[in-house]
């Protein structure tokens, strides 16, 4: 079964912090992307990244920034964890360049930032 | 830029009934597009895709044709179950750019 992976399904943070969301996928994927879900919003992309050591800024990048060492892996960081910034956040990841493969989704970490 | 506009929800359906989720999207060239779906307590997962002008997608009695002349790819089930209840979302990728975006989602509620 082909797996994307996000290390906490709820987390609590105070205002100020820096937070690390994790995301891991096992399907030697090359693109991963980090979205965060809001009611009435959908979801909007933060930043995605094609390779390694790669990374683009997605529509709503402020305030956000990403890590991608290995390929496997694409961490989303919180510099200093904002109320505003509580929500869903969500990681996918796609094959390749081609644009007509699916995306693969984790099971989303929901953040509460107080 | 690009985007994707989906019409507002909640739908709410009997049964049986007919459903069409419109979506449009503004892109330039030739994106693909995407219908996801994520039911109640579940991750997003694929339900169909069409990659290029008048390709119909089709999965589990669910299909969307991509019109590139009015910039459409409405989503549209002859029966629906009380089991198609989730939120659903049209989405585009964007090759030059690598982007996947997505709409605001549309809920829908399907009752026996």
């Amino acid at each position: 079964d082909v797996k994307v992976t996000q290390s906490s399904r709820y987390l609590v943070k105070r205002t100020g912090e820096k937070v690390f969301l994790e995301c891991v996928q096992d399907m030697d994927h090359e693109n991963m992307f980090w979205y965060r879900q809001d009611p009435g919003l959908g979801l909007r992309l933060i930043y995605f990244s094609y390779d390694v050591k790669m990374k683009e800024k997605g529509d709503i990048p402020e305030g956000y920034s990403v890590s991608r060492e290995k390929k496997e892996r694409f961490s989303l960081i919180l510099e200093s964890a904002s109320t505003n910034q509580t929500s869903m956040y969500l990681c996918a990841s796609t094959i390749g360049a081609r644009g007509d493969t699916e995306a693969f989704f984790g099971q989303g970490t929901r953040l509460t930032v107080v | 830029g690009n985007s994707v506009t989906q019409m507002e929800g909640p739908v709410t359906l009997s049964e049986e009934a007919f459903l069409t989720i419109n979506c449009t999207y503004t892109a330039t060239g030739y994106p693909s597009l995407f219908w996801y779906v994520q039911y109640p307590g579940e991750g997003l997962q694929l339900l169909l895709k069409a990659t290029k002008a008048d390709d119909k997608g089709s999965n589990k009695g669910f299909e969307a044709t991509y019109r590139k002349e009015t910039t459409s790819f409405h989503l549209e089930k002859g029966s629906v179950q009380v089991s198609d209840s989730a939120v659903y979302f049209c989405a585009l990728f964007y090759n030059q750019g690598g982007k996947l975006i997505f709409g605001q989602g549309t809920e829908l509620s399907v009752k026996p």
